[in-house]
């Protein structure tokens, strides 16, 4: 089955712990990228990754790192985190768009809720 | 970066056809148009995409005018199911820098 997992669902820690959020696809996708959402503001790029070792800052990447070493994965850093990082954390992968070519439609995992203290 | 704006919510009936709209002014010339729906403690999913005139699939229909500064989608008969956040999404691949913006998502409501 085509998914894209996230690892843990649920997280409640201390401001100042560093913390990864794992992302993984299973559906050979070049692009990933990763979305915070919060309430009355949508969904925000954090970071995107157009392929292995390429990652680029979306529009709220303060406070956050990825890496993209393998294609399959896509993992969320936060260094030391903060409560206004408190917030519900997306993955989303699909195949790579180009200029005069459609945008690739994103699978969405089904969500990280990270509260920070 | 081409900005979207939609309204908030929308409430509707069971039966009836719905349009949600949404605004991208500074869309560039070959961005696509996307929009997903969302149910809650879920991620988004895609619904239909189109860059212009109309298209449509099994489950909605989207039109766009000649100049691409807006788009609606349409839902047609909604049951309680469709009770959902949809979000329409324009692309930023000219720039070459692939973002994405959302915006902030209508949240329909379809009463029995």
């Amino acid at each position: 089955e085509a998914q894209v997992t996230q690892n843990p669902r649920y997280l409640i820690t201390v401001t100042g712990k560093k913390l990864t959020v794992t992302c993984s696809q299973n559906m050979n996708h070049e692009y990933m990228s990763w979305y915070r959402q919060d309430p009355g503001l949508g969904l925000r790029q954090i970071y995107y990754s157009m392929n292995v070792e390429v990652t680029d800052k979306g529009d709220v990447p303060e406070g956050y790192k990825v890496s993209r070493k393998e294609k399959r994965n896509f993992p969320l850093i936060l260094e030391s985190p903060s409560p206004n990082q408190t917030s519900l954390y997306f993955c989303a992968s699909s195949r790579v768009m180009g200029q005069g070519n459609s945008n690739q439609p994103q699978h969405f995992g089904d969500g990280t809720r990270l509260s920070i203290l | 970066l081409a900005k979207t704006t939609q309204p908030i919510s929308m409430d509707s009936y069971e039966g009836q056809e719905v349009n949600i709209t949404c605004s991208h002014n500074n869309i560039a010339t070959n961005d696509y148009i996307t929009w997903y729906q969302q149910f809650p403690s879920q991620g988004p999913r895609f619904i239909i995409q189109g860059y212009k005139t109309k298209v449509t699939n099994e489950v909605a229909s989207l039109f766009i005018p000649a100049d691409r500064k807006s788009s609606t989608l349409s839902l047609p008969r909604v049951s309680l199911s469709d009770t959902a956040v949809y979000y329409c999404l324009v692309g930023e691949a000219t720039s070459g820098t692939y973002k994405y913006i959302f915006g902030t998502g209508t949240r329909l409501k379809v009463l029995a």
